[in-house]
């Protein structure tokens, strides 16, 4: 069952500009992670922050986890044009041991204008 | 590098047709998924397997079967394909380690069912 909704839907930025994506959710997690996908491919694993964590950073990217208000946030900066992509976060139920994977929200489509 | 390849990236069956959609990782993962993928609805869970023979449904798995014989390959089955079964179908896969799961997906499958 859905549990993520990100926030926009739809984001249009220009190139340089940053570019934040936000998340809610609505039970308890053990980890809450964001995928990218490219226009008709697969999903690519972007980056996770466990339950128990705040603010993580990956190279151009920074993720917030507020478990007191069941949200995330995406902050990717510096945009460029190979950030056009949809944006997915997906949670994973901590009663599931890791074995009955994740639910994924509906995505934020980003486009970056050149 | 996880790989994760689908059979076809494009195909058309026609209604009532029996469909395999094969996926295969090389990366000896226990876990594997069915996803569906629609605009507006995001990913949904058909069926997942975390080891051989086993499967497990997920969120929406009427009109699906899957078959797991052995570790690599996973496979879906639409036993009469219907129109409402044109979709995007992704494959994944992912190896549970301290209760965290991240997933490596294929390429996609897009199905169109006339």
């Amino acid at each position: 069952s859905q549990q993520g909704e990100e926030d926009p839907q739809a984001l249009s930025i220009q190139e340089g500009e940053n570019a934040t994506m936000n998340c809610s959710y609505k039970t308890s997690i053990n980890n809450l992670q964001w995928y990218r996908q490219n226009s008709g491919r697969g999903l690519v694993h972007l980056i996770l922050i466990r339950s128990n964590e705040r603010e993580k950073h990956s190279g151009r990217l920074r993720v917030t986890l507020d478990t007191s208000k069941k949200s995330s946030s995406l902050l990717i900066t510096a945009s460029r044009a190979a950030d056009t992509a949809s944006y997915f976060c997906a949670t994973q139920d901590p009663s599931g041991g890791g074995a009955d994977g994740l639910t994924f929200g509906k995505g934020t489509h980003l486009i970056i204008q050149p | 590098d996880v790989k994760v390849t689908q059979s076809s990236r494009y195909l058309v069956k026609r209604t009532g047709e029996k469909v395999f959609l094969e996926c295969v990782q090389d990366m000896d993962h226990e876990n594997m998924f069915w996803y569906r993928q629609d605009p507006g609805l995001g990913l949904r869970l058909i069926y997942f397997s975390y080891d051989v023979k086993m499967k497990e449904k997920g969120d929406i798995p009427e009109g699906y079967s899957v078959s797991r014989e052995k570790k690599e390959r996973f496979s879906l089955i639409l036993e009469s394909a219907s129109t409402n079964q044109t979709s995007m179908y992704l494959c994944a896969s992912s190896r549970p380690g301290q209760g965290i799961e991240t997933q490596y997906f294929g390429p996609g499958t897009r199905l169109l069912v006339l």
